[in-house]
């Protein structure tokens, strides 16, 4: 069964230093999200992505933070200067056309120092 | 704002036993509302997708509900067995075109052999 992956599993970063974190989406999605859980909290909604513009962004997405689909097959999540409260895992999730549920990759593990 | 809350946030029960878990919302406005497995450490897994119009899903042993009305939502599972535990998440999408899921905090389920 196809499925989302996202690399790597656990990225740990220096305060202020910047981070991409990658996702390969399901092939022929056309709609892509990311959400970050911060450890012992809910799963929290960042943005949502489609026809290679954000459709949506909490705010949480800030300056900081921005998405791009850089070729066909990648989307990424890029953390321009982190800070201590960025450390959570961060999930990439796809979904195809038409009313279909999302499916979430097994997640980035980021931890700043 | 849609608010997701998932009762009890654990729960415990001897293996081959049938029990509900339990999922509310607090705008009845819903599109979809989805379930999910998060295993310790892991991704979610989705497990099963109601529409707006629909009443109930099933999968295998899992059967969801979805009552709009009253801001419910319960996944029951038949004849649990101990590979059920895991983490449970409910995630509700309230418009169309808003994709974004709201997820609650989860139930933290262990079938004891």
């Amino acid at each position: 069964e196809p499925e989302v992956t996202q690399t790597p599993s656990h990225q740990v970063t220096q305060m202020g230093q910047e981070v991409i974190l990658r996702c390969v989406p399901i092939s022929n999605h056309l709609y892509f999200y990311w959400y970050r859980q911060i450890l012992g909290q809910k799963v929290e909604f960042l943005v949502s992505f489609y026809n290679n513009e954000i459709s949506e962004k909490s705010e949480i997405f800030d300056d900081q933070f921005s998405v791009e689909r850089p070729d066909g097959s990648n989307f990424t999540l890029k953390i321009r200067s982190t800070k201590l409260e960025d450390s959570a895992m961060y999930f990439c999730a796809s979904k195809g056309p038409g009313n279909q549920p999302q499916h979430f990759g097994d997640g980035t593990r980021l931890s700043i120092l | 704002k849609q608010e997701v809350t998932q009762i009890p946030a654990a729960l415990s029960v001897p293996e081959g036993e049938n029990l509900v878990l339990n999922c509310s919302f607090t705008d009845s406005a819903i599109y979809n509302l989805q379930w999910f497995r998060q295993d310790p450490g892991k991704g979610l897994t989705s497990l099963l997708l109601i529409q707006s119009s629909q009443r109930e899903q099933t999968s295998g042993r899992l059967n969801a509900s979805l009552d709009k009305s009253s801001g419910r939502s319960t996944l029951y599972i038949a004849a649990s067995q101990p590979g059920d535990s895991a983490t449970y998440l409910c995630a509700a999408i309230t418009n169309f075109g808003n994709e974004k899921l709201t997820f609650g905090t989860g139930t933290r389920l262990t079938i004891i052999p």
